[in-house]
């Protein structure tokens, strides 16, 4: 399996649920980044591990809560989320958290849906 | 702040007719301003890094142009496996800062 892998592909969950979502990238980098996307804006980060040292956290609600156990894993743990929450949730990696970030190679997302 | 404004939101095309998409972009000092591509259920896919004003990169049908205050990805004879949302974002001076995204255009090439 290559580049980037994101699991579940659809998550459906209620207001008190804890859920993950795992992301998994076979490139061999040293920086993996979490992405929200909603109808309508842009692309917002969320976090951003390098050497599995947390460096970016973009005043995200605690109820989402990062884990990058070694530099090929990271997981978003979820819980007591709102409706507004739902959308599309990317993970991404790249070579190194650098000046030349521009390669950021995505997965194909977890569309999240809270009821 | 640095901002990413693209233009239009939708843009619908016939097979072969050639066309623009917009990115307007205001950034304090830019490092770099980025293209993607992203179809119906994936993540975006880079396509292009421009860095200077007066820089054009190719692909394809796809041509990326860079100014002081925009970018241009201009697509010649569009196919319809064209179809796609084109994402634009900004990097600001100096390193180590994210990238900024605009909202994206929605094309789509009807065959």
């Amino acid at each position: 399996e290559t580049g980037v892998t994101q699991t579940p592909r659809h998550l459906v969950m209620g207001m008190t649920n804890k859920k993950s979502l795992k992301c998994e990238q076979h490139l061999g980098h040293n920086a993996m980044y979490w992405y929200k996307q909603s109808a309508k804006k842009p692309l917002e980060l969320m976090f951003v591990y390098s050497l599995e040292e947390r460096v970016e956290n973009n005043s995200v609600p605690s109820r989402f809560s990062p884990e990058c156990p070694n530099s090929s894993h990271l997981f978003l743990h979820l819980h007591t989320l709102q409706p507004e929450d739902s959308a599309l949730y990317l993970c991404a990696s790249s070579q190194a958290w650098t000046a030349d970030n521009e390669k950021l190679f995505f997965g194909s997302g977890t569309q999240l849906s809270v009821l | 702040e640095d901002q990413v404004t693209q233009s239009p939101e939708a843009l619908r095309l016939q097979e072969g007719e050639s066309s623009s998409l917009n990115c307007s972009y205001t950034v304090s000092g830019l490092r770099g301003l980025f293209w993607y591509r992203q179809d119906p259920g994936k993540g975006p896919e880079f396509l292009f890094t421009l860095y200077s004003a007066g820089e054009e990169k190719e692909k394809e049908r796809l041509k990326a142009t860079l100014t002081k205050k925009e970018s241009f990805l201009h697509i010649t004879a569009p196919k319809p496996e064209d179809s796609a949302t084109y994402l634009c974002a900004v990097q600001a001076i100096p390193g180590n800062t994210p990238l900024v995204f605009g909202k994206g255009t929605r094309l789509s090439v009807i065959a």
